[in-house]
């Protein structure tokens, strides 16, 4: 079975521009989440969708957004890009919500010049 | 304020010891998961704890969740050097289904 792949894998934008990430969740898996990885704030969760339906946010501003495809396949979108949004994000993916198993994608590494 | 914490948060040990890592929550919760993370890689599922008394183990590893401590516990038995990595407890908060991380544990075992 095919792991969680994200695209791109690193990406380097500059300050003001907009950036968007994609995940492909293992197959059959209907919920997708997203969380940002920084060396100063850890791991923070930014949303989770299931089909097709944004179930939950994390303390994000509105620059940040996502949404599911039929297919389960994800995007999450960041505007107006700061230095701060420089990170790594994850995906994972899960059968079902509450108390599944997560299977993270490699993250993709972005980098706000 | 929902805090997870972990400690400790640095770890250095030797091969062979037995050690234990703990995760202390502040809001009531009966999903506790446990991460690995290996330096410059992605998350491994390593434990999904659903319940109050659950007790799961892997290899040289077992976690426990006691939930009216709000406490669980991620031990080591005899470690080996292939166990060194970030260990991440994550908490998911009732009646919110947010997913809330500890800082997580940076494990160096020594050969």
């Amino acid at each position: 079975k095919a792991g969680v792949t994200q695209t791109p894998r690193y990406l380097i934008k500059t300050r003001g521009q907009q950036v968007t990430l994609s995940c492909s969740p293992i197959s059959g898996h209907r919920s997708v989440s997203w969380y940002q990885q920084t060396p100063g704030q850890g791991l923070q969760f930014l949303f989770e969708y299931f089909s097709e339906t944004q179930r939950n946010k994390g303390n994000f501003p509105g620059r940040f957004s996502g949404r599911q495809f039929s297919n389960s396949r994800s995007e999450m979108n960041v505007s107006t890009l700061e230095l701060g949004d420089s990170a790594l994000y994850l995906c994972a993916s899960s059968p079902g919500v509450l108390g599944y198993e997560q299977y993270f994608g490699p993250g993709t590494r972005l980098t706000v010049t | 304020e929902l805090k997870v914490e972990q400690n400790p948060l640095f770890l250095s040990m030797q091969e062979g010891k037995n050690y234990t890592i703990y995760c202390n929550y502040s809001t009531t919760s009966d999903r506790l998961y446990w991460y690995r993370q290996d330096p410059g890689k992605s998350l491994e599922s390593l434990f999904v704890l659903l319940s109050n008394g659950a007790v799961k183990q892997e290899g040289r590893l077992m976690a426990s969740l006691d939930t009216k401590a709000r406490l669980s516990t991620l031990h080591i038995t005899a470690a080996v050097h292939d166990l060194s990595a970030t260990y991440f407890c994550a908490v998911d908060v009732d009646r919110d289904d947010k997913i809330i991380f500890g800082k997580g544990t940076r494990l160096h075992i020594l050969p």
